[in-house]
């Protein structure tokens, strides 16, 4: 199994309709992170988590919110679905005692219609 | 502001050609700095990163990165490319403390050609 798994992988939503992405992971990290990826744009922040009780805001947080049900799951989530929201996004984590760099699941890809 | 900057959208280079990736940061102190290489249809891999010391770092795959104070990059470095190392690369910087928020750059797209 990888040590993050994003899912579902893709997803094809309408507008409006609320979409929550899941992410876990076996690294036993408590950092977890958010990004969405758009060509030419890198990667943006969405929401991370230091630990259960410690989630913040990234740079593009609105239309988007976030669950951390344990230390090995964090899901996002898009209440509202619009078609600007129609990226790559993609979870990764990372140890709170060193920064040894990001691990990053596969990605889902999100399309709304 | 902090920022990652690198200037080449995509590069293409012949196969057995070296190859470097230019790199560009401002920040407000020497930050933690990675490369990470995206396979299509996977996610990111960390190839390598520079917290201190030798400014010569080694990562997989046979890639290498130098970093340069005096002009705040941190490019990548190959001697001889391989068809599969057609990817996007990622360039990234993270706070020495504060907490590991990681910054990235729009990314290069590198062609490999026969």
């Amino acid at each position: 199994d990888a040590d993050v798994t994003q899912t579902p992988r893709n997803r094809i939503t309408k507008t409006g309709k609320r979409i929550m992405l899941e992410c876990s992971q076996t690294k036993g990290h408590d950092r977890m992170y958010w990004y969405r990826q758009d060509p030419g744009l890198g990667l943006r922040l969405i929401y991370y988590s230091f630990d259960v009780k410690d989630i913040n805001k990234g740079e593009i947080s609105d239309g988007y919110s976030v669950s951390r049900q344990a230390q090995a799951k964090f899901s996002l989530s898009l209440e509202s679905a619009i078609p600007n929201q129609t990226a790559l996004y993609f979870c990764a984590t990372s140890d709170s005692g060193s920064n040894y760099g990001y691990t990053f699941g596969s990605g889902t890809r999100l399309t709304v219609v | 502001a902090q920022s990652v900057t690198q200037p080449d959208i995509h590069i293409t280079v012949s196969e057995g050609a070296s190859l470097e990736l230019r790199c560009n940061y401002s920040y407000g102190a020497t930050p933690y700095l990675f490369w990470y290489v995206q396979s299509p249809g996977q996610g990111l891999q960390l190839l390598l990163k520079y917290f201190s010391g030798d400014t010569l770092v080694q990562g997989i795959k046979g890639f290498e990165a130098e970093f340069k104070r005096s002009q705040s990059s941190f490019n990548l470095r190959k001697p001889s490319v391989h068809w599969s190392d057609a990817a996007e690369y990622f360039c990234a910087v993270a706070p020495l403390t504060g907490g590991f928020k990681t910054i990235f750059g729009a990314g290069t797209r590198l062609f490999v050609k026969a």
